[in-house]
Order: C-alpha cells, then sequence, then structure tokens
C-alpha cells in the first residue's frame, strides 16, 4: 500500500542547515512533494522532484531522492525564524491523489 | 490574481446541524479536493473530483457529501452523521494539463461542532 513516513520534530539553530527526512512506499511513484504550512494556514507547494531525478535545488532548497531506498529529503540552508513551521513530504499516488506524511515541525531558535 | 478561496474561515456550529464549506477557484483546474487534518496528524483525502459532475470517495467520506456542479465550485457538507467533525478543512485543486500533478490548496475552514 502507499504510506509515506516522516519524523515529527526537528529543533535547528538560526543559520544552521536543516535536513527533512521522509520515507515513502510505492516504488512506481512519479513525482514527489514537500509543502509547508505555517500556523492557521493551509499548504504551500515548496518544490517537487521528477522520480528520474536524484537532485533538485531551488535556491535554498536542495531535494535528494533515493530512489533504490524509497528516501526524500528536503534541506534548507541558513535557516531562519521565517521557516519555522510543519513541513509535509507527499507522493504522488493512484487517480493522481496525494498521499501525505505526517508532518515534520520545524522549530527554529536564536 | 489566480487561486483558492474557502470561506468562512472559522465555522462553529451545534451537533446535529448540516453544515456547508465553501470552496472556489479561478485556477481552471479540471480537479478538485477535501481534505482534514487533525492536530499532530497529515492530511486525509475526504473526497475528490477529476471532472465536473464526477466526484469519488476519498479515505474518510463517512458523514460527508459534496457537490461538482461547476468548475469553479466544490462545496462540502458536513453532515451530522459524521461522528467528530471539529477539524480544519482543507480544499486543494490541480490541472493533469501540467503533467506535474502538484495540488493548491487554499487558506483552509475551522470548523468547530459544539
Amino acid at each position: 500500500g502507499e504510506d509515506v513516513e516522516q519524523s515529527l520534530f526537528l529543533s535547528v539553530r538560526e543559520g544552521d542547515s536543516s535536513v527533512i527526512n521522509c520515507t515513502y512506499t510505492d516504488s512506481s511513484s512519479t513525482y514527489l512533494y514537500w509543502y509547508k504550512q505555517e500556523p492557521g494556514a493551509g499548504l504551500q507547494l515548496l518544490t517537487y522532484i521528477f522520480s528520474n531525478m536524484d537532485m533538485k535545488q531551488d535556491q535554498r532548497l536542495t531535494v535528494l531522492l533515493n530512489k533504490k531506498d524509497k528516501h526524500l529529503s528536503l534541506r534548507i540552508a541558513d535557516t531562519q525564524t521565517g521557516d519555522s513551521a510543519i513541513y509535509f513530504c507527499a507522493e504522488r499516488g493512484g487517480y493522481n491523489k496525494l498521499i501525505f506524511g505526517a508532518g515534520t515541525r520545524l522549530a527554529v531558535h536564536p | 490574481d489566480g487561486g483558492i478561496t474557502q470561506s468562512p474561515k472559522y465555522l462553529f456550529r451545534k451537533e446535529g446541524q448540516n453544515v456547508t464549506l465553501s470552496c472556489e477557484q479561478n485556477l481552471n483546474h479540471d480537479a478538485m479536493y477535501w481534505y482534514r487534518q487533525d492536530p499532530g496528524q497529515g492530511l486525509r483525502l475526504i473526497y475528490y473530483s477529476q471532472i465536473v459532475n464526477d466526484f469519488q470517495k476519498g479515505d474518510i467520506a463517512e458523514g460527508y457529501s459534496v457537490s461538482r456542479e461547476k468548475k469553479e465550485s466544490f462545496p462540502l457538507t458536513v453532515t451530522s452523521a459524521q461522528k467528530n467533525p471539529t477539524a480544519f478543512y482543507l480544499c486543494a485543486s490541480s490541472s493533469p494539463v501540467t503533467g506535474t500533478y502538484e495540488q493548491y490548496f487554499g487558506p483552509g475552514t475551522r470548523l468547530t461542532v459544539t
């Protein structure tokens, strides 16, 4: 079946890099996504990666994909207090549905 | 500005009452989705619609109903049959035309039933 798992909490110091990890089960997933949710708000699409790619970089964000291990990570360089939020990993499932992880709460402290 | 709107942002209802949550998009997207989010949990799919006048049950459809009479609109009714309706509800849309299938979300409606 389809399942996405993430660690629930990550705490980093301002200016350090954050790495949020995700594992998924459906090896046929063609796209994987990272979303950000600030308190009381909807989800904001940060980036996505196609399954034939190993890495994608977009400004401070770097996505790494290890298809063999079904492992996806999101690295945020120079983490700022404005990056404090919940980050969701998602994989594309059947009928164009997205399967979401439970989310990783990122706390950035001075 | 193109986007997805949900109204109202906060909604309060008494137990036993049906309530309808609004979701409108002007992105010209064919597909629309409703999710429920509970504290500390991920998103769970309630209903989705790939095209006007067609919709399918998601993982937790019991106690909910939807309609898709217009491309722009996908209202969700939370019925009195829903055992625990208090939650944060998120609407999303996507377009298969892009080929990347990403979903775009509205700001959400927080429903409290007492």
